[in-house]
């Protein structure tokens, strides 16, 4: 079984649509991060969460917003998804006190109509 | 200037060529520095990182950093086509909480 786990895959959603987007983790880490990525403008950072307790805003939190329901468990809402935020998105998780290193979900691709 | 660069390419090398992929970074601060492989509608994969200025060596891949100038390279020998790919590099930034990711430099291994 796959480590990080995103859920949907894909969707496709309407103007206006809340959308959830759900990332789970097996690895035990600590540290958990929200990615857009567009084609062209590499990975951006939306949000992140050090634990349940710890939420931080990445460079372009506007429009989204999270909740780390555990540990393992770090979700993505578009309140009111615009055509804007059309893109891949990738949850990511990280050990503290281990290397810096990120790992990744295997991405879910929105289309916003 | 952003914080992270790379030249988006496409970069073509030939089979069997050493492909050289190159990055640039603003934050003095950095510490510690990754490449990530990605194919296309996948996700990022860990290639190698590192933190000491000098060379890193993992099969055929040799990382090298340069922190006096600000610059981190990744060498591929004996490119093989499934080399075929977009790299990501990427740096700590933000007093080492976050990485911060280059747009990525895609690589195009010839037969």
């Amino acid at each position: 079984d796959a480590d990080v786990t995103q859920t949907p895959r894909n969707r496709i959603t309407k103007t206006g649509k809340r959308i959830m987007l759900e990332c789970s983790q097996t690895k035990g880490h600590d540290r958990m991060y929200w990615y857009r990525q567009d084609p062209g403008l590499g990975l951006q950072l939306i949000y992140y969460s050090f634990d349940v307790k710890d939420i931080n805003k990445g460079e372009i939190s506007d429009g989204y917003s999270v909740s780390r329901q555990a540990q393992a468990k770090f979700s993505l809402s578009l309140e009111s998804a615009i055509p804007n935020q059309t893109a891949l998105y990738f949850c990511a998780t990280r050990s503290t006190g281990d290397t810096d290193t990120q790992y990744f979900g295997p991405g879910t691709r929105l289309t916003v109509l | 200037q952003k914080e992270v660069e790379q030249n988006s390419g496409p970069l073509s090398v030939p089979e069997g060529a050493i492909a050289s992929l190159n990055c640039t970074y603003s934050d003095r601060g950095s510490q510690s520095f990754f490449w990530y492989r990605q194919y296309s509608g996948k996700s990022p994969e860990l290639i190698m990182f590192i933190y000491s200025n000098g060379d890193k060596e993992d099969g055929r891949f040799t990382a090298q950093l340069n922190k006096a100038s600000q610059y981190v390279s990744l060498l591929i020998r004996d490119s093989q086509p499934s080399d075929s790919a977009t790299y990501l590099c990427a740096v700590n930034t933000g007093g080492g909480n976050k990485l911060t990711f280059g747009t990525g430099t895609q690589l195009k291994v010839e037969l």
